[in-house]
């Protein structure tokens, strides 16, 4: 069966770069989250869409934006980046709200 | 503040044996998960409870709830070396169908062979 996919899988940037982070969701669904996972963190909620419409917001910092397309894809965009932003970055996908999210494999960025 | 908090954090058992963890969290729930990630890989999906459930089985798992105590817990039975992983549950705060799960911290399950 399809799964989310997130691309890239590993990313290295310098500090103040910018990085742009993609995820697919399974087909038919139409809500994405993003996550945030530190090294030895549990995930934390950035933000999710639904319908292309931004649906709930979380710890994300001002220096990230994100969007949904037409496709349903989503895009993470991450400016400034800072040592801190180093992470594994999780899509997650569902059908609707309130219904089981199923996660990516993750994108891991390591900022220099 | 952080909504789920799961315990142990670390647990070491035996191949065969049953492992327990178990789920506090905070706040009115919709549903509860329990995701399995892999030393930095992926989350997996496990289980979805939802409000109105007290127990799910699925295979080797049996997940519980109790909205009284704001509780949930993961049983794994004969357990394998395969199942060494972190756990955790999520949960889905009300008001219903909220766009975001809140993670708990993580049980870190060890099987030796």
């Amino acid at each position: 069966a399809a799964g989310v996919i997130q691309s890239p899988r590993h990313l290295i940037k310098e500090k103040r770069e910018t990085a742009t982070l993609k995820c697919y969701p399974i087909p038919r669904h139409d809500t994405v989250y993003w996550y945030q996972q530190g090294p030895g963190q549990d995930p934390q909620f950035l933000i999710s869409f639904y319908e292309k419409m931004q649906s709930d917001k979380g710890s994300i910092p001002d220096r990230f934006s994100a969007q949904q397309f037409s496709d349903y894809h989503s895009e993470l965009n991450m400016s400034s980046l800072e040592l801190g932003d180093s992470a594994l970055y999780f899509c997650a996908s569902s059908l609707d709200a309130g219904e089981t999210q199923y996660f990516g494999p993750g994108t891991r960025l390591l900022v220099l | 503040s952080q909504q789920g908090e799961e315990d142990p954090q670390a647990l070491s058992i035996q191949e065969g044996e049953n492992a327990t963890m178990n789920c506090s969290y905070k706040t009115s729930i919709n549903n509860l998960q329990w995701y399995r990630q892999n030393s930095g890989r992926g989350l997996v999906h496990l289980i979805l409870i939802r409000s109105n459930e007290r127990e799910k089985h699925s295979g080797r798992l049996r997940v519980t709830l109790d909205t009284s105590k704001k509780s949930s817990s993961l049983l794994i039975t004969a357990s394998r070396a395969a199942d060494t992983a972190s756990y955790f549950c999520a949960t889905d705060p009300f008001p219903s169908g909220t766009y975001k799960y809140i993670f708990g911290t993580g049980t870190r399950l060890k099987v030796l062979a």
